[in-house]
């Protein structure tokens, strides 16, 4: 079965240390996100990738970067400039669609609860 | 800036109909989708508007106005598997990038 799959599904991370969370797709969808979601609250956008070898920035993106070097392969690094990374972290991927049409939608992955100790 | 509003908070009985809306204020619309969420779980994708009118999908049903930047999910005969948050998302210009509300949290009571 076609799907995303995140890996770990938790992540600690001491301070001052670099974490990648990792995202892979099968359904061969050209676009992939980064979204963060804190308790309670909406999905923020990190990074998106339209393409491959091509990737832009969200709302949120300071203190984390990604790269996208295939088609099914989205990594997300944390880095420690990100002050505040305790979240959960869910990874999407979908296809460009017609607004007039039928529309798909994002597909999700499971997510990765990443814990700053 | 760009901004969805939408409740916090929205409760409703077993079997009944309850509406959730959502404005926006956004540089650019390419779409509006509504998605939900179980807790601890991942969104998945309930409805999408690129044009005006009312779309119907099963016992959900989602509507959107441009002109008012406003859409609103219809949940047709509650059940308490329904207990969820709802998220709105506007797609900007280009169809790709997607910005989501807060979320509306769903509490179906017997």
């Amino acid at each position: 079965d076609g799907g995303i799959t995140q890996s770990p599904k938790y992540l600690f991370r001491k301070e001052g240390q670099n974490v990648t969370l990792s995202c892979e797709q099968n359904l061969n969808h050209d676009a992939m996100y980064w979204y963060r979601q804190d308790p309670g609250q909406g999905l923020r956008l990190i990074y998106y990738s339209q393409i491959v070898n091509d990737f832009q920035k969200g709302d949120i993106a300071e203190g984390y970067s990604v790269s996208r070097e295939k088609k099914e392969s989205f990594p997300l690094t944390v880095t420690s400039a990100q002050k505040n990374p305790t979240a959960f972290y869910l990874c999407a991927s979908s296809i460009f669609q017609d607004r007039t049409k039928t529309n798909y939608g994002y597909t999700f992955g499971s997510g990765t609860r990443l814990t700053v100790v | 800036g760009q901004s969805l509003e939408q409740p916090s908070e929205v409760t409703a009985v077993e079997g009944a109909i309850v509406q959730i809306n959502c404005t926006y204020q956004t540089s650019g619309f390419y779409g509006l989708s509504w998605y939900q969420q179980h807790d601890g779980g991942a969104p998945t994708f309930l409805s999408y508007n690129g044009l005006d009118g009312l779309e119907e999908t099963g016992r959900f049903s989602s509507f959107l106005s441009r002109s008012d930047s406003y859409g609103y999910l219809l949940l047709q005969e509650l059940q308490m598997k329904d207990s969820a948050s709802y998220f709105c998302a506007v797609t900007d210009t280009g169809g790709f990038k997607t910005i989501f509300g807060a979320g509306t949290r769903l509490f179906v009571k017997a």
